[in-house]
């Protein structure tokens, strides 16, 4: 699977959008790109995925450049509760169960 | 409610001793995962199982034993060998989608 950048950490305000880069310049064409988010001492979330159209639900949107080498997921109005680790991850998919590969991710702190 | 449930949340290892950690889910999921993170860290993947009666080591398999006899269950056995065991222990299993559902997670600490 190919490996993801992300920065180490973002600050947001409390009701505007939290835009988190990811890079993934070494995706292939079969790779699906995946969003999680983990509070502390919880288990990962999973938000939203895609492949090359942008996506949208009712977390998150996700849009993915053209060339597939990089992804932005979107928060569209931060509140305190998503201040979380966001882990942007790319894999074969959808249907495979190959294990995903976390990095370590972002962490985004919405600030009021 | 369909999920998938860790038990206990807490646990503690005497030195020597093996422990088991649940993972039950009610998903009908095929595959099923266990992660291990330390603090700070990101997730690593210790075992996994993609059907019944099968199962494949992880990037840090070694310590651990697991089992796979019903769909439903995959316990994690951390046993003596595995000399710094005290992380955050999650359990996961995949969807049709590819998503992976977690746990709550166990709290594992060494006495």
């Amino acid at each position: 699977d190919a490996k993801t950048t992300q920065p180490p950490s973002m600050d947001c305000a409390e009701g505007r959008a939290a835009n988190l880069p990811c890079n993934h310049s070494t995706i292939s064409g079969n790779e699906y790109v995946y969003w999680y988010r983990q509070i502390h001492s919880q288990g990962p979330q999973y938000i939203i995925h895609g492949l090359k159209n942008n996506e949208t639900n009712e977390m998150a949107s996700l849009i993915i450049t053209e060339d597939r080498k990089s992804s932005t997921l979107i928060l569209p109005h931060a509140t305190l509760r998503d201040t979380a680790v966001y882990y942007c991850i790319v894999r074969v998919g959808p249907s495979g169960n190959t294990p995903l590969v976390f990095g370590k991710g972002t962490r985004l702190s919405v600030i009021a | 409610d369909g999920g998938i449930t860790q038990s206990p949340k807490y646990l503690f290892r005497k030195e020597g001793q093996n422990v088991t950690l649940s993972c039950e889910q009610n998903l009908n999921h095929d595959a099923m995962y266990w992660y291990r993170q330390d603090p700070g860290q990101g997730l690593r993947l210790i075992y996994y199982s993609q059907i019944v009666n099968d199962f494949q080591k992880g990037d840090i398999a070694e310590g651990y034993s697991v089992s796979r006899e019903k769909k439903e269950s995959f316990p994690l056995t951390v046993t003596s060998a595995q000399k710094n065991p005290t992380a955050f222990y999650l359990c996961a299993s995949t969807s049709w989608k590819g998503a992976l559902f977690f746990g709550s997670g166990t709290q594992l600490s060494v006495l």
